[in-house]
């Protein structure tokens, strides 16, 4: 059974506009969710955190938003840009453990 | 330049054919984590160690061993790779208390025959 979940697994948005990456999770041990981000042919990179006692942390034009009652995340870009086109993991971390869901592939059209 | 290595970065082999994956990190880090990424499933832990000669065992061990002997280099080993171990490899590494924010190795791609 799967503990995080990315529903999506692709996302189409226009340059400029906002997109919008969904996560679901079960563990309610998780301490700390995560974003990383991969782009082909390399491995993630770290993009932006939040602590599960947070609602929300912004970073420049990324802002991931928490709802702990729902068990959901979702990792806010505004404005998109093409260089943003890559895949996203959303994970949990718990212990010295990271969970991840199953990536969504975002493509920002100019 | 701080960063993780990973060697091979592809890798073709037979089944039963005993491998190692070499993994080196330059940034001191105490922690290490090996993980491997199939379609739809996303990344999964095998194992990570949170310092020398510690190790454990993360979501998916079974048909893997490591050894974290010295503290830049975490190899992962099939003694006797199968078919399912085809995947995507990647190592990682952070200081220790900090495993969210990880460094990821390029990568290697392992196909078992």
């Amino acid at each position: 059974d799967q503990q995080v979940k990315q529903n999506s697994p692709s996302l189409s948005v226009q340059e400029g506009r906002i997109s919008i990456l969904n996560c679901d999770y079960t563990n309610s041990m998780f301490d700390y969710f995560l974003w990383y981000k991969k782009y082909p042919a390399e491995g993630p990179t770290f993009l932006i955190s939040i602590s599960s006692i947070k609602d929300k942390n912004e970073d420049g034009r990324f802002t991931v938003f928490l709802n702990k009652s729902a068990k959901h995340l979702s990792l806010h870009i505004v404005p998109s840009q093409p260089g943003d086109s890559a895949v996203y993991f959303c994970a949990g971390n718990a212990g010295n453990m990271l969970t991840f869901g199953g990536g969504t592939r975002l493509m920002v059209k100019p | 330049e701080a960063q993780v290595t990973q060697n091979p970065r592809y890798l073709i082999t037979v089944t039963g054919k005993k491998l190692t994956v070499t993994c080196s990190q330059n940034m001191n880090h105490e922690y290490m984590s090996w993980y491997r990424q199939d379609p739809g499933l996303g990344l999964r832990q095998i194992y990570y160690s949170m310092n020398v000669e510690v190790t454990d065992k993360g979501d998916v061990p079974e048909g893997y061993k490591v050894s974290r002997k010295e503290k830049r280099n975490f190899p992962l080993i099939l003694e006797s790779p199968s078919p399912n171990q085809t995947s995507l490899y990647f190592c990682a590494s952070s200081l220790y208390g900090q495993t969210n924010e990880q460094f990821f190795g390029p990568g290697t791609r392992l196909t078992v025959l």
